[in-house]
């Protein structure tokens, strides 16, 4: 199966930057994903990029694509107190019909 | 509602019971997900329902736990005789017309199941 790498926990301060890091290990999937799930929610998807793209800005959110190292990140720009969530990357493998998740990264803003 | 919704929002079991899961995706969408996720670890596959085709049941940890889709619509996951490990937080995902490269999955709040 795919083994899909983050690190658990990320502490901020509010107002600086968050960056969540992932690595992957299907070079050939098409598109990777960060999801948020907040506390007692469901997960939602923030953002996705396609493979062949390196960077992908919208608004405070900016996600980076390494494929020769299969690394991914996201990097929140004026972290919120809103922002406190787990982040999950996920890749597509061709073929597959799921994703594949990592184990989160629990991120925490403090004030 | 607008959302994939789930029943019930928490389910409290002794070892060895019978649960039911119940998933209602959002409307018109014919792809249907259901994942697991443990304390601590990542979400785990478990079953793939799209329109009338067979079920990937390729996640399926055991011959306990099992998965139907009426109508194309609804989707029950059973855990037949549950165990201790088997407590998670349960997860339902629909889309538009399945396959992740294309389509988004929605994901429900989920069921936290708990077996004593």
């Amino acid at each position: 199966g795919e083994d899909v790498e983050q690190s658990l926990f990320l502490s901020v301060r509010e107002g600086d930057s968050s960056v969540i890091n992932c690595t992957y290990t299907d070079s050939s999937s098409t598109y990777l994903y960060w999801y948020k799930q907040e506390p007692g929610a469901g997960l939602q998807l923030l953002t996705y990029i396609f493979s062949n793209m390196d960077m992908k800005q919208d608004q405070r959110l900016t996600v980076l694509l390494n494929k020769k190292d299969k690394h991914l990140s996201l990097r929140i720009a004026d972290t919120q107190t809103g922002d406190s969530a787990i982040y999950f990357c996920a890749e597509s493998p061709p073929g597959a019909n799921n994703l594949f998740f990592g184990t989160g990264t629990r991120l925490t803003v403090i004030p | 509602g607008a959302g994939v919704s789930q029943s019930p929002s928490n389910k409290v079991t002794e070892k060895g019971k019978d649960v039911e899961l119940r998933c209602d995706p959002i409307s018109g969408h014919t792809a249907l997900y259901w994942y697991r996720q443990s304390l601590g670890q990542g979400l785990e596959f478990l079953i793939y329902f799209q329109g009338n085709s067979a079920p990937d049941k390729s996640g399926l940890p055991s011959d306990r736990f099992s998965a139907e889709r009426t109508g194309g619509s609804v989707s029950t996951l059973t855990i037949q005789r549950t165990q201790q490990e088997d407590s998670a937080v349960y997860l339902c995902a629909s889309s538009l017309a399945g396959g992740p490269n294309t389509d988004t999955q929605y994901f429900g709040p989920g069921t936290r199941l708990t077996v004593l």
